[in-house]
């Protein structure tokens, strides 16, 4: 069963514009989200994160968004660089799942000069 | 270096054959998991360690897959008797506590099962 969902498999944005990733998530009992950044050959690395007690959390041009009614989150990332181009991964945990994360299918994010 | 380290980068089988895959966390970690990743698909949780203790290992596909991390620190995924459909890449974790704290990964095994 896919707990967590992003539906876009792939974006592409220019240069200096807003890129939004989506996501969203079935289990109530996650509560606390996380976006990584992958690049090819690499391993996920840690963007940015969210607790189930805000609905926004900022860093720099990195912004997540919660909206629990809803069971979405989405990363805003303005603006957009080239260097930002890589797969954008989704995932989300709970204290009573060992807080093993359950990740989404990825959104590969394409900047264009 | 002071990331998660994982090796072999690489490993090519043959169907059958036994393989092992080590991950060297960041030190100090408590927590430490394991993630098999197919092609265009997330990482999806194998299994997770608290210092020496396996606390679940409900991702582990079949009971040929098998973990260990003796000591509290260094961890090794085995695979006995490699089927083709065990193509994947291998990531492992680790986090400072197991309370709402990121992951942070390694760069994963490739493996290829022939």
């Amino acid at each position: 069963d896919q707990q967590v969902k992003q539906n876009s498999p792939s974006l592409s944005v220019q240069e200096g514009r807003i890129s939004i990733l989506n996501c969203d998530y079935t289990n109530s009992m996650f509560d606390y989200f996380l976006w990584y950044k992958k690049y090819p050959a690499e391993g996920p690395t840690f963007l940015i994160s969210i607790s189930s007690i805000k609905d926004k959390n900022e860093d720099g041009r990195f912004t997540v968004f919660l909206n629990k009614s809803a069971k979405h989150l989405s990363l805003h990332i303005v603006p957009s660089q080239p260097g930002d181009s890589a797969v954008y991964f989704c995932a989300a945990s709970g204290k009573l799942d060992n807080n093993d994360m359950r990740f989404g299918a990825g959104t590969r994010l394409t900047v264009k000069p | 270096g002071a990331g998660v380290s994982q090796s072999p980068r690489y490993k090519v089988a043959k169907r059958g054959q036994d393989v092992a895959l080590r991950c060297d966390p960041i030190s100090g970690h408590v927590s430490l998991f394991w993630y098999q990743q197919a092609l265009g698909q997330g990482p999806e949780f194998l299994t997770y360690f608290q210092n020496e203790a396996q606390l679940d290992k409900s991702g582990l596909p079949s009971d040929r897959f098998f973990a260990e991390r003796p000591e509290g620190s260094v961890s090794t995924l085995k695979i006995q008797r490699t089927q083709q459909e065990d193509s994947a890449v291998y990531l492992c974790a680790s986090s400072l506590v197991d309370s709402n704290q990121p992951q942070h990964f390694g760069d994963g095994t490739r493996l290829s099962i022939l």
